[in-house]
């Protein structure tokens, strides 16, 4: 199972908004609703940030938002902060093995 | 609170055996799926298998089927990962992860996790 394929590193300026993206195929991302989104920081464990496309965990701010549109799933970041600099990966349920993430996105704050 | 510990790393030489542990604490364990990630060095996440530690079920990526084991102590609220022959591609970090339950069914997502476990082999 291939990974999921992300922008190896994005990055924006304090208060602005960015958007990282997520490929995947009919056989993940594009066939099902269970597409989540990590956040790690360095030497830290990964945290869960949105989980079924578009839901945000009790604790997490509502500058993170998620979506989808056929077999590219999103991450939306808005209102940047420098604490937001950090590692992101995506990960979706696939027909062949129940977990497959993304390849990470490095997220910089200028 | 829920709690996934992790047992500390380990520095081991090519084709010596390793078990390596994350004990969970403030959930019901036997009720909740573990899983496991690899992380190698500058790499992202892969995901490496999974278990009920209610009743043992196990599932493993293709990627590592055959290569580890994975087993849970339900009396300890602890499961395992282990290598019986490590190669120096092993180093890595390695967490333990709990997946999500929600309305009593089990999620496509991991929310809690452990710290992780720096493996290192080298001769």
């Amino acid at each position: 199972q291939s990974a999921l394929t992300q922008p190896a590193s994005v990055s924006g300026s304090p208060g602005q908004s960015i958007t990282i993206s997520c490929t995947g195929t009919s056989s993940d991302v594009g066939g099902y609703n269970y597409v989540s989104w990590y956040q790690q920081h360095p030497g830290k464990a990964p945290k869960l940030m949105i989980y079924d496309v578009s839901n945000r965990p009790s604790g997490v701010s509502n500058r993170f938002s998620g979506s989808k549109s056929g077999n590219t799933a999103s991450l939306t970041i808005s209102g940047l902060q420098a604490e937001d600099e950090a590692d992101y990966y995506c990960s979706s349920y696939t027909s062949s093995s129940p977990w497959v993430f993304g390849g990470g996105t490095k997220l910089t704050v200028l | 609170e829920v709690q996934l510990v992790q047992s500390g790393a380990e520095v081991k030489k090519p084709g010596e055996s390793l078990k390596i542990s994350c004990k969970g604490s403030g959930y019901s364990f036997t009720s909740y799926w573990i899983g496991w990630v690899r992380q190698m060095p500058g790499k992202g996440l892969e995901w490496m298998g999974i278990i009920y530690p209610g009743d043992s079920d196990t599932r493993y990526s293709p990627s590592f089927q055959g290569q580890v084991t994975i087993s849970a102590d339900k009396s300890i609220s602890t499961a395992y990962l282990q290598w019986s022959s490590l190669k120096a591609s092993d180093t890595a970090m390695y967490y333990c992860a709990r997946r999500g339950v929600r309305d009593g069914y089990n999620q496509y997502y991991f929310d809690y996790w452990g710290q992780g476990t720096l493996v290192t082999v080298s001769s």
